[in-house]
């Protein structure tokens, strides 16, 4: 079975610093696709990145971009430039690519210093 | 973009009573919806898999009869918590996939969520 590890329950950035979040993950398939997505207190969920695993390059959206190390199993983001509206929970998400459904870690919960 | 809405966004109820969860794709047709429960500091669990016209998959642990779900159309598909208890209190989000927008990458689109206070 796939499994999502987040091992940092909490992380803190001062605003406008850079902060990274960490993601490994565990899968015998070859063809998955990964993202992250960000809770606010909201608690809409709302997608941040999202990479195919068939693609080296990693993704990247404004701020936000990820470190994607295959081999390693590894998928970390990084956020640039921390804004106080990037507080939230940030989820690492994988799916198969035989499935619909995605499989979360346990999240990270971001705080930015003003 | 696609959006899903679901209703209610919070709901109270009685002990042993049953409440109904509605998720509604609004401009795309879902033939699948994934209903996920989220406890407080907790992250998302699938709960279970609607497809339209026909069984949900529920994952193991999830008690069939005591969610129910109905995919009756393309467009929505109902949680029911029957006889519901206290620990029944959750956080509820379902998702669907937007299937004209590609393949398996694409992404899910979450509706805001239910949060079930079972006194």
């Amino acid at each position: 079975a796939q499994t999502v590890t987040q091992s940092q329950p909490e992380m803190s950035v001062q605003e406008a610093e850079t902060v990274t979040l960490s993601c490994t993950y565990d899968t015998s398939e070859s063809d998955y696709y990964l993202f992250w997505y960000k809770q606010p207190p909201s608690r809409q969920m709302i997608l941040v990145i999202r990479q195919e695993a068939y693609k080296q390059q990693n993704a990247t959206e404004n701020r936000f971009s990820v470190n994607f190390q295959k081999a390693a199993k590894s998928f970390s983001l990084k956020i640039s430039d921390s804004q106080l509206g990037d507080a939230a929970m940030y989820f690492c998400a994988y799916r198969g690519g035989s499935q619909g459904n995605l499989i979360f870690g346990k999240g990270t919960k971001l705080s930015v210093k003003p | 973009g696609a959006v899903v809405s679901q209703h209610p966004s919070w709901v109270i109820c009685k002990s042993g009573t049953s409440v109904k969860i509605e998720c509604r794709s609004l401009d795309f047709q879902a033939t699948t919806m994934f209903w996920y429960r989220q406890f407080p500091k907790q992250s998302l669990m699938l709960m279970a898999t609607s497809n339209e016209g026909s069984k949900a998959t529920y994952e193991q642990g999830v008690e069939k009869d005591k969610f129910l779900i109905n995919h009756a159309s393309l467009t929505l598909s109902t949680l029911t918590v029957t006889s519901a208890h206290p620990e029944d209190s959750s956080f509820y989000i379902c998702s669907a996939r937007d299937p004209g927008v590609g393949s398996y990458n694409s992404p899910l689109h979450f509706g805001n969520g239910t949060r079930l206070t079972v006194t």
